[in-house]
């Protein structure tokens, strides 16, 4: 059964800093892993996705990596701001079963200005 | 457009009514998911539509009944919950037409309160 553990559950940094969140999984057998953000009460927006053949993806200040072999995927937030406080989730889809999304519990991000 | 809409946006019910959670999506994606999310934790898919087939049902109980009338809607039928059913509902969609590339988009999510 997949797991996907997310560290740290809660990170506060200053405004301007560079970060890294991490996400392990389980299962190496994966079709993609999706990076997600998620405002308090609100929906979840999608950021990143990296294929299981890729090793990373960049969409302006983020840039995902993904290391297939020993089950680890990053996520790098380049010159933070206060609006990237939200919670950041990351799911992987397993290959065989179901194949369905399986989420981390998150990382709550503060950016403090 | 790369909207997923859901209404409503808070719904408080009691445990012997009958309410409908409906999603809408105009992005021509074939496959569209329910999930529930409690406070503080992730997502949990509940089920999952294909070509409006029901693919995916993760052992949901029968008080929860879900339906796609088209592929630009799906609703999610509500009877007799229990208040440990309250939680954030989520509606989402997907192309479905590569799982190595298939990005799911979410709405914002239904607030559900069972008295």
């Amino acid at each position: 059964k997949q797991e996907v553990t997310q560290i740290p559950a809660a990170l506060s940094v200053p405004e301007g800093e560079n970060l890294v969140l991490n996400c392990s999984f389980t299962d190496s057998a994966i079709y993609n892993l999706q990076w997600f953000r998620q405002d308090p009460g609100k929906g979840l927006t999608s950021l990143l996705l990296i294929q299981s053949s890729q090793r990373e993806q960049t969409s302006g200040r983020l840039n995902a990596s993904l290391d297939k072999s020993s089950g680890r995927s990053t996520l790098y937030i380049a010159a933070s701001q206060p609006g990237d406080s939200a919670t950041y989730l990351c799911a992987v889809r397993t290959q065989g079963g179901s194949e369905k999304l399986v989420f981390g519990k998150g990382t709550k991000l503060t950016v403090n200005p | 457009d790369t909207e997923v809409t859901q209404t409503p946006k808070h719904l408080v019910m009691g445990m012997t009514n009958k309410k409908s959670l409906k999603c809408e999506q105009h992005m021509g994606h074939r496959a569209m998911y329910w999930y529930k999310q409690k406070a503080k934790k992730p997502p949990e898919l509940m089920f999952v539509y294909s070509y409006e087939k029901l693919s995916i049902n993760e052992s949901v109980p029968s008080r929860f009944s879900p339906e796609c009338p088209n592929s630009s809607l799906l609703n999610l039928h509500l009877h007799a919950l229990q208040p440990e059913d309250s939680a954030l509902y989520l509606c989402a969609s997907s192309q479905d037409n590569g799982i190595n590339t298939d990005t799911q988009y979410f709405g914002p999510g239904t607030r559900l309160t069972v008295l």
